[in-house]
């Protein structure tokens, strides 16, 4: 399974963008990279996904490098709100259209007033 | 009921008692799935169940027993618990089709074991 690394921590200030990176460089060729966040003791929210495109949605920007070998997720004007953990995750897909998400330790944001 | 719901949320038992964990998804998925997150370390994937056969077991204690009577519902067995068991189970569920399968998360039960 491919692997992720991310900064353990990085802090940004409320209203600024939020850039948070992210190293895969053994992704796969047909592997997407996810971005989850999970706020204190609650269940993972989804944010984005991407392939080979940079991605962007009401919540954020994924920024994927040429070689796939890094990301980076951005929130584009941060809120207190946003303050949580940051998992970036390589899927893998199982058989029967599972999917298989490995998260590591994430990067805990936090956002300053 | 929208999303994914778990119950009980929490759930306090001790190494003789048996329980079990219900989860349920409103979004007409086909893929569930059943994770562990212990305090201060990522999340871990237990089992997958898609169109109601389970497609991967990650080494888990039999201690452990998922049943998928069908598409919406989830449950985990649990008996004779060790305190290290004691953790946040999380369930999930995902299309298994199309380009927007991503896994959406119910909120948790909070298990501790004594």
């Amino acid at each position: 399974d491919a692997k992720t690394t991310q900064p353990t921590s990085m802090d940004c200030a409320e209203g600024r963008a939020a850039n948070l990176p992210c190293n895969h460089s053994t992704i796969s060729g047909n592997e997407y990279v996810y971005w989850y966040r999970q706020i204190h003791s609650q269940g993972p929210q989804y944010i984005i996904h991407g392939l080979k495109n940079n991605e962007t949605n009401e919540m954020a920007s994924l920024i994927i490098t040429e070689d796939r070998k890094s990301s980076t997720l951005i929130l584009p004007h941060a809120t207190l709100r946003d303050t949580a953990v940051y998992y970036c995750i390589v899927r893998v897909s199982l058989i029967q259209g599972a999917q298989k998400l490995v998260f590591g330790q994430g990067t805990r944001l936090t956002i300053n007033p | 009921e929208t999303g994914v719901t778990q119950t009980p949320r929490h759930l306090v038992m001790g190494m003789t008692n048996k329980k079990s964990l219900k989860c349920e998804q409103h979004l007409g998925h086909n893929a569930m799935y059943w994770y562990k997150q212990s305090a201060k370390k990522p999340l871990e994937l237990m089992f997958v169940y898609s169109l109601e056969e389970r497609v991967e077991n990650n080494s888990v204690p039999s201690r452990f027993s998922p049943e998928c009577p069908n598409s919406s519902h989830l449950f985990l067995h649990l008996h004779t618990l060790q305190p290290e068991d004691s953790a946040l189970y999380l369930c999930a569920s995902s299309q298994t089709s199309g380009l927007y399968n991503e896994q959406f998360f119910g909120p948790g039960t909070r298990l501790t074991v004594l």
